[in-house]
C-alpha cells in the first residue's frame, strides 16, 4: 500500500548550522508533497510544498528538494535557529480522484544552543 | 482569530461513553479534513467533507465514529462506545479550492483520552 517513512527519527543540529530531513515515499502516483512542522502541543503548520512535476522549490530558510527517481523527498533548513525544533512530517497526496495527505512517521529536529 | 478552532482541547473520558469534538474551519475554507495522531505518529487521515457532502472515508472509520458537517461551516466528530485504542489527538484541518487547495490548515486538536 502507499507509504511515506523517514530515515532519521531524530536529528540534532547545532545553531547556524544546516539541517536536513529525508523522507521517502513508495506511491509513484503521487503528484504533490508538503512538509509540516508540528510544536508540542500544536497542530501541524505549513512549511513549503512542492509538486511532482518539479523537482525543488525555495522558500524563506527551506528548500524542498524531490527526486522521483529514487522516490526521496528532503526538507533543507538553512542556519537552523532554536525556534526550529520541532517534529517535520512529510506528506503526500497519491493522486486522481484523492485530496488526503497521507503522513510519515516524523522526524524530530533538536536544535542545539 | 481567523486559524482552524477545535473544542474541546482535552477531554478525558470511561470507556464506554459518547465522546463528541467540533471543528470551526477557516471561513472562507469549504473543504474540511479529520485526522488522528497518537503519540510519535503522523496524522492519518479519517475523513474530509467538502461543504457539506462528506466524500472520503477512511477505513480507520469504524461504526462507532460519525462526523458530520451539517451546513457546510462547522463539523462534528463523535465517536460511540469509546475504547482505550480510541485516545489520540483529533486534529480538524480546512483548506480552500482552487489555488492552494493541497495546504491544509490544521487547528491545535482536540486530545482523547479513554480511561
Amino acid at each position: 500500500g502507499e507509504s511515506v517513512g523517514l530515515h532519521l527519527p531524530t536529528l540534532s543540529v547545532q545553531e547556524g548550522d544546516n539541517s536536513i530531513i529525508n523522507c521517502a515515499y513508495s506511491n509513484s502516483a503521487s503528484d504533490y508533497f508538503i512538509w509540516y512542522k508540528q510544536e508540542s502541543g500544536k497542530g501541524p503548520q505549513f512549511i513549503i510544498d512542492i509538486r511532482s512535476n518539479m523537482d525543488k522549490r525555495q522558500g524563506q530558510r527551506v528548500t524542498v528538494l524531490l527526486n522521483k527517481t529514487v522516490k526521496h523527498l528532503s526538507l533543507q533548513i538553512a542556519a537552523t535557529q532554536p525556534g526550529d525544533s520541532a517534529v517535520y512530517f512529510c506528506a503526500e497526496r497519491a493522486g486522481g480522484a484523492t485530496n488526503k495527505l497521507i503522513f510519515g512517521t516524523g522526524t524530530l529536529l533538536a536544535v542545539q544552543p | 482569530d481567523t486559524g482552524v478552532s477545535q473544542d474541546p482541547r482535552h477531554k478525558i473520558t470511561k470507556r464506554g461513553q459518547n465522546v463528541t469534538f467540533r471543528c470551526d474551519p477557516i471561513s472562507e475554507h469549504n473543504r474540511l479534513y479529520w485526522y488522528r495522531q497518537t503519540l510519535g505518529q503522523g496524522p492519518e487521515f479519517l475523513t474530509y467533507f467538502q461543504n457539506e457532502a462528506q466524500l472520503e472515508k477512511s477505513r480507520l472509520l469504524s461504526d462507532r465514529f460519525s462526523a458530520e458537517r451539517p451546513k457546510g461551516s462547522f463539523s462534528t466528530l463523535e465517536i460511540q462506545r469509546t475504547e482505550q485504542g480510541d485516545s489520540a489527538m483529533y486534529l480538524c484541518a480546512s483548506s480552500s479550492i482552487g489555488t492552494g487547495a493541497n495546504v491544509l490548515t490544521f487547528g491545535a486538536g482536540s486530545r482523547l483520552t479513554v480511561l
